[in-house]
């Protein structure tokens, strides 16, 4: 069975950098992912697509300190110069025609 | 950029109907893949049903049968009846749009605030 896996928290000072990780099961490891960050009471924002290669796609008005790198089946967020209104959840999705969308577990990440 | 607005969240009685719809404003549906992805309390985010922009639908496990999803372009709104409803579909229900026009597989890239689904007797 095909999985995103997502550690359960994070947590870094403000200020701080942290890197959150989204794994992709095995035999999947050249799929795209997407990250999407969720604040209580709000709906989703879609922050960035990241390619296997390390490549990607940011949404409209993400701020540059949010970036997004590759490395085998592992795709990762990295949010640097942490501030407050970066606490929330945050997702990977991937899709594919046979998997269709699947979402990973979710981080949630504090700072402290 | 435009942005996508949910509407029809209720409190229905298990084994009820309800249907929910998307309309979007600044920007056209169409040509988009659309989909309701929900999220039930204290639980991650899990996609439940998507519609083509040739108008083609696919289901979760957990909805098919159940939901139907459906699209009028000609209205820039997108809609999905909800029947035999249990307490496990009680979830905030958000509609998402991908990324680019004219790919069905792709990332989830706009998302509307939310409508909530409470399935309760």
């Amino acid at each position: 069975q095909f999985v995103l896996t997502q550690s359960p928290s994070a947590s870094a000072s403000l200020g701080a950098s942290v890197k959150l990780t989204c794994t992709l099961s095995s035999g999947h490891s050249n799929y795209a992912v997407a990250w999407h960050q969720k604040q209580p009471e709000r709906g989703p924002r879609f922050l960035m697509k990241v390619n296997n290669d390390g490549s990607h796609k940011k949404g409209d008005g993400v701020p540059d300190r949010f970036s997004g790198s590759s490395s085998g089946a592992e795709r990762y967020l990295t949010i640097s110069g942490l501030q407050s209104e970066d606490e929330a959840d945050y997702y990977c999705q991937t899709w594919s025609v046979d998997l269709l969308w699947v979402f990973g577990g979710g981080t949630k990440l504090t700072v402290l | 950029e435009g942005q996508l607005l949910e509407s029809g969240g209720a409190l229905v009685h298990p084994g009820g109907s309800l249907r929910l719809s998307c309309a979007a404003s600044e920007f056209t549906l169409s040509g988009y893949a659309l989909s309701w992805v929900r999220q039930a309390p204290g639980k991650g985010l899990e996609w439940v049903t998507t519609i083509s922009p040739s108008g083609r639908s696919y289901y979760a496990e957990s909805v098919k049968g159940r939901f139907a999803i459906s699209r009028d372009n000609s209205k820039n709104s997108m809609s999905v009846e909800m029947t035999s409803l249990t307490v496990e579909d009680t979830a905030v229900y958000y509609c998402a749009r991908v990324f680019e026009k004219w790919l069905v597989q792709d990332a989830f890239a706009m998302w509307g605030q939310g409508t909530a689904v409470t399935v309760a007797s």
